[in-house]
């Protein structure tokens, strides 16, 4: 079981917008802005595109946005397009481990 | 430009040992704490260890503790992962991402991979 719960599966239309959750608790999501999120196509390495809550790496689309509301952090694709089909990973400083990570949730652009 | 290459994967039998190397370039190992991270085939992201970048403070999880050991090279831009004792559990794609902020790591490999089994 992992440490922040996603949801197993979102899906959405191309132009549409969607978005996914990161639970946690107030040791890691709820105490700090150290939200990270990963975009992982298959057999590829992840890629961050959100860190700090809601700040995008150099290079990354502003399509994509981070927040976070007391112990959930939640990551906005909009205008979703085709090529964001992938996994994606929530992760989280955390006082006791350091880092958790989310269990992922599959994106499908229907 | 930011390069991080991990080796040393391969298959290896219950109880073996292996080491896996990540070589960088394009920036200074030293100035950057450095993670190790495991995927299991088709399942989720685990951090299993990682070293300060002043070697002061290094972290193990659970699962590996005891038989995993994290070192760095700082002059060679290396970072080590000694993996001990090995289980089929511990078969999975081996990173080594660099860490931007806390909990965030903006430059990965491609991985190598450690299957462990009989």
């Amino acid at each position: 079981q992992s440490a922040l719960t996603q949801p197993a599966s979102v899906s959405g239309s191309p132009g549409q917008s969607i978005t996914i959750s990161c639970t946690g608790t107030s040791s890691d999501v709820g105490g700090y802005n150290y939200v990270s999120w990963y975009q992982q196509h298959p057999d590829k390495a992840p890629k961050l595109i959100i860190y700090d809550v809601s700040n995008r790496p150099s290079g990354i689309s502003n399509r994509f946005s981070g927040s976070k509301s007391g112990h959930t952090a939640s990551l906005t694709i909009s205008g979703l397009q085709a090529e964001d089909e992938a996994d994606y990973y929530c992760t989280s400083y955390a006082t006791s481990t350091a880092v958790v990570f989310g269990g992922g949730t599959k994106l499908t652009v229907l | 430009e930011v390069q991080v290459v991990e080796s040393g994967g391969g298959l290896v039998k219950p109880g073996g040992s292996l080491r896996l190397s990540c070589a960088v370039s394009g920036f200074s190992l030293i100035s950057h704490t450095m993670h190790w991270v495991r995927q299991a085939p088709g399942k989720g992201l685990e951090c299993v260890s990682y070293i300060t970048s002043s070697s002061n403070y290094i972290y193990y999880a659970d699962s590996v503790k005891g038989r995993f050991t994290i070192s760095r090279d700082n002059a060679k831009n290396s970072l080590y992962l000694q993996i001990d004792s090995l289980r089929a559990e511990d078969t999975a794609i081996y990173y080594c991402p660099r860490d931007l902020t806390a909990a965030a790591y903006d430059s990965w490999g491609q991985g190598t991979l450690v299957t462990v089994s009989s």
